[in-house]
């Protein structure tokens, strides 16, 4: 069985300053990790994953995450948040050779000028 | 290259009524996965498609939603009949036929199901 857990439902930061979203997960089989973008009014975007090769992931927007197996996290980070990064993220894991996929339950990220 | 669609965008029904959603998935992917999320909650699976069979339906509620995939393309949901509890988001995604596991899944806007 696997899950994920997001730690905070909402984040709020000013703009300028360090996104720091935190995501752990529990799987039996080595996992995939993923991290979704949701803007308003738009299906999920991929942002980052992480299929068991360097486990520093750099993605899309200067969004990044770290792979960490004795910590079971998967964080996803940005140096700077901008106003355009305001949404919701997701944070999924995959274990399975056919790729269905468990969902964290969200962070609504607000970026304040 | 067009991404997933999803038809409608929307949709109000009553308790009691049938409501039928769809997927187009992109071209050429043969994997077709079904998400719902319930206000509030996580998205949670549904079903997963390999071109026309059903490979996975472990997700799916009960008895009174229907999935089919025509020819091993494009994807429909039906809920019937309808109940309170079925309001949510219905996502749709698809991936390359890799069976990896890694593979990315491309997501439509999802479908806002309200049921009064």
């Amino acid at each position: 069985a696997q899950s994920v857990t997001q730690l905070g439902s909402h984040v709020s930061v000013s703009e300028g300053a360090l996104v720091l979203l935190r995501c752990n997960y529990s799987s039996s089989v080595p996992p995939y990790l993923f991290w979704y973008v949701q803007y308003p009014n738009q299906g999920l975007q991929l942002l980052l994953k992480y299929t068991s090769a360097a486990t520093l992931v750099k993605g899309i927007n200067g969004f990044e995450a770290e792979f960490k197996k004795s910590e079971t996290s998967f964080h996803l980070t940005k140096p700077s948040a901008h106003m355009s990064d305001a949404a919701e993220y997701f944070c999924a894991v995959s274990g399975t050779s056919y790729g269905k996929l468990t969902f964290g339950q969200g962070t609504i990220l607000t970026v304040h000028p | 290259e067009a991404g997933v669609t999803q038809f409608p965008s929307h949709s109000v029904i009553e308790k009691g009524q049938t409501v039928t959603l769809r997927c187009d998935p992109i071209s050429g992917h043969d994997n077709l996965y079904w998400y719902r999320r319930v206000m509030g909650k996580e998205i949670k699976f549904l079903l997963h498609f390999v071109k026309e069979s059903k490979q996975d339906e472990s997700g799916m509620p009960n008895n009174r939603f229907l999935a089919e995939r025509t020819g091993g393309t494009y994807s429909t949901l039906k809920v019937q009949p309808a109940e309170l509890e079925d309001s949510g988001v219905y996502f749709c995604a698809s991936s390359d036929p890799t069976g990896s596991g890694k593979e990315t899944q491309y997501f439509g806007p999802g479908t806002r199901l309200l049921v009064l």
